[in-house]
């Protein structure tokens, strides 16, 4: 079974509007981090935003959010009021273990492509 | 932030000859950095994980002796593709785990390298 899965192939939005980017995960240790990541078409991965499993509240960072749904394994990130250079590609990944355990790799989502228009 | 750097940014070499690609944390030390792969519009497959003075953690799938890894230091690892093929072709891309971000244990990606191999 996949441990992280994005089920939005692509995705089209305008400009200015939000928009949500979809992803659920499967792990059965107690402590995770979420993450997601952009990859634009110059192929660097840049981090955006972070979710601990035991965090209260959602994670923000500036235009992204991350709707955080514990019991239903989901971690969406909703981007608001795009621009176009919100256009890429967005994985979703995760760490299962403790932030502070050496060597734990992160496991990817297919990605969702995001098209943004004016 | 963290900055993560890789060299080349794209190589292309004849079959049957051996690439070497760096990746150097910059502003940070890295005990721990990742080799992925990445086909064209795919997720990224973790190929091996590195650690700082010990032999490498390939995954199931990987050869070893194709893609040789060596964590010399704290700021930088290597990976060699020998005696290269067209179908090692790909976009290699590292990460490094900075410690200091022990709360999120973020890993930070390099901005990749495409090899073509005619």
């Amino acid at each position: 079974a996949q441990k992280i899965t994005q089920t939005q192939p692509g995705m089209f939005v305008q400009e200015k509007e939000a928009v949500t980017l979809d992803c659920t995960y499967d792990t059965s240790d107690p402590s995770y981090g979420l993450f997601w990541y952009k990859q634009p078409s110059s192929g660097e991965m840049i981090f955006l935003i972070y979710q601990g499993s035991y965090d209260q509240q959602n994670a923000t960072e500036g235009r992204y959010s991350l709707n955080f749904q514990k019991a239903r394994k989901s971690a969406n990130l909703v981007i608001s009021a795009s621009q176009l250079g919100d256009s890429a590609m967005y994985f979703c990944a995760m760490r299962e273990g403790l932030s502070n355990q050496a060597g734990t790799a992160l496991i990817f989502g297919k990605g969702t492509t995001l098209s943004v228009s004016s | 932030g963290a900055v993560v750097s890789q060299h080349p940014s794209w190589v292309i070499c004849k079959s049957g000859t051996s690439v070497k690609i760096e990746c150097r944390s910059l502003d940070f030390q890295a005990t721990t950095m990742f080799w992925y792969r990445q086909f064209p519009k795919q997720s990224l497959m973790l190929m091996a994980t590195s650690n700082e003075g010990s032999k490498a953690t390939y995954e199931q799938g990987v050869e070893k002796d194709k893609f040789l890894i060596n964590h010399a230091s704290l700021t930088l690892s290597t990976l060699t593709v020998t005696s290269a093929h067209p179908e090692d072709s790909s976009f290699y891309i590292c990460s490094a785990r900075d410690r200091r971000a022990a709360r999120t244990d973020t890993q930070y990606f390099g901005p990749g390298t495409r090899l073509t191999v005619l």
